[in-house]
């Protein structure tokens, strides 16, 4: 099992940019989230899928975050326009029973 | 709103000490976890608590859940430097979805 796939690893774009993250995770697990850690907010959720429809996306900070999840192996968070208040690491985990796993994180910086 | 506290959110504590990170919540669940985060790294899961009374041991690390207290801990057992990391407590509220709630994380820091 690869665990919780997440693209690019690092991304660096200048404000105004759109931005796409992407995100595989682990086959069979019905939930998916996608959070956003900073050194000021912490862990926030952003938004989160079951069985590939979005359920809670309260935590989508503004109309410029986005996310999709077409099929069970793949979702996408996008930035559009990006701002450097962005800037944060931004985790997938996915779930079935109990405990997430997490995705090794997109580290996005916004200049 | 849930709120999960964790204290303390800062630890420093010498190799060979004994020390116990607190998670407090503030609504009924009976699901807890504890994940650590290396610098740089994604989180990691350590501990899943799924009762009343639940105690799990793994190496230097144990945790345990008091539902009724509302209260889960994370005691060290002779401090190595290995053990320095972030550790995140999370409740698990399974109404309305799966959703997690974390605690703000410990920052631990073992020293020689």
């Amino acid at each position: 099992d690869a665990g919780v796939i997440q693209s690019p690893r690092h991304e660096v774009t200048e404000m105004g940019q759109e931005v796409t993250l992407r995100c595989k995770p682990i086959s069979g697990h019905d939930y998916l989230f996608w959070y956003r850690q900073t050194m000021m907010r912490g862990l926030e959720l952003l938004i989160y899928f079951n069985n590939n429809v979005p359920i809670d996306d309260s935590g989508m900070p503004e109309d410029r975050f986005s996310a999709k999840m077409p099929n069970a192996s793949f979702s996408t968070l996008k930035i559009q326009p990006s701002e450097p208040r962005d800037s944060a690491v931004y985790f997938c985990a996915s779930l079935k029973n109990y405990g997430y796993t997490f995705g090794s994180g997109t580290r996005l910086t916004v200049v | 709103e849930l709120k999960v506290e964790q204290n303390p959110l800062f630890l420093s504590m010498q190799e060979g000490k004994n020390y116990t990170i607190y998670c407090n919540y503030s609504t009924t669940s009976d699901r807890l976890y504890w994940y650590r985060q290396d610098p740089g790294k994604s989180l990691e899961s350590l501990f899943v608590l799924l009762s009343n009374g639940a105690v799990k041991q793994e190496g230097r690390l144990m945790a345990s859940l008091d539902t009724k207290a509302r209260l889960s801990t994370l005691h060290i057992t002779a401090a190595v430097h290995d053990l320095s990391a972030t550790y995140f407590c999370a409740v698990d509220m399974s109404y309305p979805g799966n959703q997690f709630y974390f605690g703000t994380g410990t920052s631990l820091t073992v020293i020689p």
